[in-house]
């Protein structure tokens, strides 16, 4: 059973471009988080989704990052005119319900880099 | 709202000794209590939960964490360190409630980098 899946591993944009981050989720789980790691620091909760729906969105900055989960296909992380700040390490992580109880599995993170 | 603290940036213990990472919380109610540990340039790894039941919980590796209600504290132990354990560790908390504000999310620590010397 494969877990979370992320791509690109890697990633590196100059300032001004946009960032498209991927998670495919463990299989049968429904329910992705997206966290942020910057350099020396713990994960920062981002926003976390079920398919077609955003369920909490409180840790995303209001400008220029968003984040989808169609009904077929993986989650997107999009950052949109990238900035050096932006520069951290992106994880998913999956869970299979909502239950606050339930594990979240996290996948190896995209490390991006802005130029 | 909910919060975790690691006291510890950083814990060095000697191959075959016993190794505690600490973590207290502070949440309303009962608190739902991570660990995860992380190797260089790799995701999170799942270690262990405490849920509700017996506040020793056991976990992956050799692992385990005692909840303490009245200090509010979910320590982690290895009752013999190895080499292999030299990682960043980081505790989390969910909180049960449910709120817009914490709805799904976990809070984590800062980490706490476990140095094991042969």
């Amino acid at each position: 059973n494969a877990g979370v899946m992320q791509n690109p591993r890697h990633l590196v944009r100059r300032r001004g471009q946009e960032a498209r981050l991927r998670c495919s989720p463990m299989k049968g789980h429904s329910h992705v988080y997206w966290y942020r790691q910057l350099p020396e620091e713990g994960l920062k909760f981002m926003v976390y989704l079920q398919k077609e729906n955003i369920i909490d969105e409180s840790g995303m900055p209001k400008e220029r990052f968003s984040a989808e989960f169609p009904k077929e296909g993986p989650s997107i992380l999009r950052i949109q005119q990238v900035v050096r700040g932006d520069s951290a390490a992106y994880f998913c992580a999956s869970s299979p319900y909502s239950l606050y109880q339930e594990t979240q599995y996290f996948g190896p993170g995209t490390r991006l880099l802005v130029l | 709202a909910q919060s975790v603290a690691q006291p510890e940036d950083q814990v060095n213990v000697a191959e075959g000794n016993p190794l505690t990472v600490k973590c207290t919380y502070s949440v309303s109610g009962n608190p739902y209590l991570f660990w995860y540990v992380q190797y260089p340039n790799r995701g999170l790894q799942f270690l262990l939960k405490y849920i509700t039941g017996d506040n020793l919980v056991k976990g992956s590796y050799g692992f385990e964490a005692e909840f303490n209600k009245s200090q509010t504290s979910f320590h982690l132990k290895k009752p013999s360190a190895l080499v292999s354990d030299s990682a960043l560790y980081f505790c989390a908390v969910r909180d049960p409630k449910i709120s817009t504000d914490s709805w799904g999310k976990l809070q984590f620590g800062a980490g706490t980098q476990v140095v094991v010397t042969p």
